[in-house]
């Protein structure tokens, strides 16, 4: 039992490539999330998946799609990458989205450089 | 607009102490609070959740409280450890968002 896994761990891009994170997660939930974590803001939630089929933005979508590929793998692609995409991105699942029992549970991150 | 916030942005103790962690929101109307450790370069390790209708959860030496109407959690760490050190984040989930603090990190002194 995995949990929640990315990959890759650690990525250097110029400005202006393009590449996917992925996220996978061995829990059967069905919600899914994508936060990038920068030093003085906190977590801010980029995109979320409420279950599979589904996907809505976050606080801070621009710059950014994802895909549910199925319930579970949630990835998340950068066009057209720019240095303030710099940051560490972190995925999340819990078992639903709206309910007070939905605890989340964390990836290990993947740490992202924009040249 | 949730608003998450938590004092101290950093915090250093001596070994052996116990010590609380604070966390306020601006809106009551929750889901529930969830407390998690980070460790540097590492993921969100979940610690506690204590849903809206909960006062308080205890894992081992740790103890979360919630008190709603005042817009307030506390994380009670007892018997403070060095291995206790890490930055620690609680995060409110409301109707259609979750909120982050941006986290106290707590440095434990041999």
């Amino acid at each position: 039992n995995a949990g929640v896994t990315q990959t890759p761990k650690f990525q250097v891009l110029k400005t202006g490539q393009s590449m996917t994170l992925q996220c996978a997660q061995d829990m059967n939930h069905n919600s899914m999330y994508w936060y990038r974590q920068d030093p003085g803001m906190g977590l801010r939630l980029i995109y979320y998946s409420a279950s599979e089929g589904t996907t809505d933005k976050g606080e801070v979508p621009n710059g950014y799609n994802v895909s549910r590929l199925n319930k579970r793998e949630f990835s998340l692609r950068l066009e057209s990458a720019a240095p303030s995409q710099t940051s560490v991105y972190f995925c999340a699942s819990s078992e639903g989205l709206v309910s007070a029992y939905n605890e989340q549970f964390f990836g290990p991150g993947t740490r992202l450089t924009v040249l | 607009k949730q608003e998450v916030t938590q004092i101290p942005a950093a915090l250093s103790v001596p070994e052996g102490e116990n010590l609380v962690l604070n966390c306020s929101f601006t809106d009551s109307a929750i889901y529930n609070l969830q407390w998690f450790r980070q460790d540097p370069g590492k993921g969100l390790t979940s610690l506690l959740l204590i849903q809206s209708s909960q006062r308080e959860q205890t894992s081992g030496r740790l103890n979360a409280s919630l008190d709603k109407s005042s817009g307030r959690s506390t994380l009670y760490i007892a018997a403070s450890q060095p291995g206790d050190s890490a930055t620690y984040l609680c995060a409110v989930r409301g109707a259609s968002k979750i909120i982050f603090g941006s986290g106290t990190r707590l440095s434990i002194r041999p």
